[in-house]
């Protein structure tokens, strides 16, 4: 069956650095992948989109890549500010439709 | 433009009861969706719906749990006769058609519904 693997252990930066977070895919070949975010309490917001015959796309100060063969793609935040600090989110749609399907997403902490 | 509204944000049911959750997707948006979240867990495809049709409910429990979007109000969740492993928050996004009949990718999602049954 599908799965998607986002590092489950929470990733601490120092403010300024760069964070990177890891999506993992199997048994499968998405035409496309989404980035969201999720603060506790509330509902994911979507970031970034990126199609399979996107290598990189960039949104101000994010970056994601996105390697077919590898079946990974790769979510950079550069010069990181504690407002950055949620839970990320990797989401690929699944059955012919819009269905997202989710990882369990990586908790970020952007530490001052 | 008001995002994805969602009601009641919080929902305290016994066992036994039934729990009614309403979502009101964005202003031109006819793709509903919605998802399950577990603590400490990612979000679950329920079901997909647009207006008067449900298109995809493979993630739906077979019993007890329901969805309808009408042509007129909100999409509505209804989970009967609610038990425990019920608990959980409960997402609804909406993503709207875009020009040529092409669907937009990108979801928008409400707040949730947090539903705790006692």
């Amino acid at each position: 069956s599908q799965k998607i693997e986002q590092n489950s252990e929470a990733l601490n930066i120092q403010e300024g650095k760069t964070a990177t977070l890891t999506c993992n895919y199997t048994n499968y070949s998405p035409a496309y992948l989404q980035w969201y975010r999720q603060d506790p309490g509330r509902g994911p917001v979507f970031l970034l989109l990126i199609r399979e015959n996107e290598k990189e796309k960039r949104k101000e100060r994010l970056k994601v890549t996105f390697d077919t063969t590898l079946k990974q793609s790769l979510f950079h935040i550069t010069a990181s500010q504690p407002a950055d600090s949620a839970t990320y989110l990797c989401a690929l749609p699944a059955g012919g439709y819009n269905k997202l399907i989710f990882g369990a997403g990586t908790r970020l902490a952007v530490h001052p | 433009n008001a995002g994805v509204m969602q009601n009641p944000r919080h929902l305290v049911r016994r066992r036994g009861q039934e729990a009614r959750l309403r979502c009101s997707p964005m202003k031109g948006h006819s793709h509903v969706y919605w998802y399950r979240q577990l603590p400490e867990e990612g979000l679950k495809f329920m079901v997909y719906l647009q207006k008067e049709n449900i298109i995809d409910e493979s993630g739906m429990p077979k019993e007890r749990f329901s969805a309808e979007f009408p042509k007129e109000g909100p999409s509505i969740l209804r989970i009967q006769q609610v038990v425990r492993g019920d608990s959980a928050a409960y997402f609804c996004a909406s993503s709207p058609t875009l020009d040529g009949g092409r669907d937009s990718y990108e979801q928008y999602f409400g707040p949730g519904t947090r539903l705790t049954v006692t």
